[in-house]
């Protein structure tokens, strides 16, 4: 089985300042982890990928996203914020074998506004 | 990157219309699609999952007959809504993927309006 938990169903921060947003994932075989992002009325598109490679995983536009296995936490930053990067962000998890193998599994979502 | 591109983006039309929905990946080829649906302000919700060649995988709950899947070719899925009714009004978005460690890209959606 395999779940995903994204603190915060709203962010809100200033244009350059720090973007942080979490997500705990729930897995019971080694996870697959990826970060999405979805503007309004649109598909969702690949920030970021963790695939047991390296822990800290750097994605586009800026974004990056640390595995913790010990916290069991796939948290996404970006230093500085811009306009654009309003929008929703998806957290999620598949699993590298077992019944999930390939599927994703998604997190609730966290929109994140940015002010000027 | 990997284009996956779905048709129409956005559907209106009378109860007890069928539907029909295509996704199809432009410069790969697509060995496992996936169809969610995304109601306002929730996230995905895994529909099936279809194999080019194969029988589609339903998720539980989800109406095999209701939510017809044919994924004739490496490039090509359909999604069927048959009989549509107001409550099939939902964003529903297909991914695709070309192998087994590779992530999904996703269409950019299809709005589904039942009147």
């Amino acid at each position: 089985a395999q779940s995903v938990t994204q603190l915060g169903s709203h962010v809100s921060v200033s244009e350059g300042a720090l973007v942080l947003l979490r997500c705990n994932y729930s897995s019971s075989v080694p996870p697959y982890l990826f970060w999405y992002v979805q503007y309004p009325n649109q598909g969702l598109q690949l920030l970021l990928k963790y695939t047991s490679a390296a822990t800290l995983v750097k994605g586009i536009n800026g974004f990056e996203a640390e595995f913790k296995k010990s916290e069991t936490s796939f948290h996404l930053t970006k230093p500085s914020a811009h306009m654009s990067d309003a929008a929703e962000y998806f957290c999620a998890v598949t699993q590298e074998e077992g019944t999930s193998y390939g599927k994703l599994t998604f997190g609730q979502g966290t929109i994140l506004t940015v002010h000027p | 990157g990997a284009v996956v591109s779905q048709h129409p983006s956005r559907v209106i039309c009378k109860s007890g219309t069928s539907v029909k929905i295509e996704c199809r990946s432009l410069d790969f080829q697509a060995t496992t699609m996936f169809w969610y649906r995304q109601f306002p302000k929730q996230s995905l919700m895994l529909m099936a999952t279809s194999n080019e060649g194969s029988k589609a995988t339903y998720e539980q709950g989800v109406e095999k007959d209701k939510f017809l899947i044919n994924h004739a070719s490496l490039t090509l899925s359909t999604l069927t809504v048959t009989s549509a009714h107001p409550e099939d009004s939902s964003f529903y978005i297909c991914s695709a993927k070309l192998d087994w460690n590779q992530p999904q890209h996703f269409g950019d959606g299809t709005r589904l309006s039942i009147l």
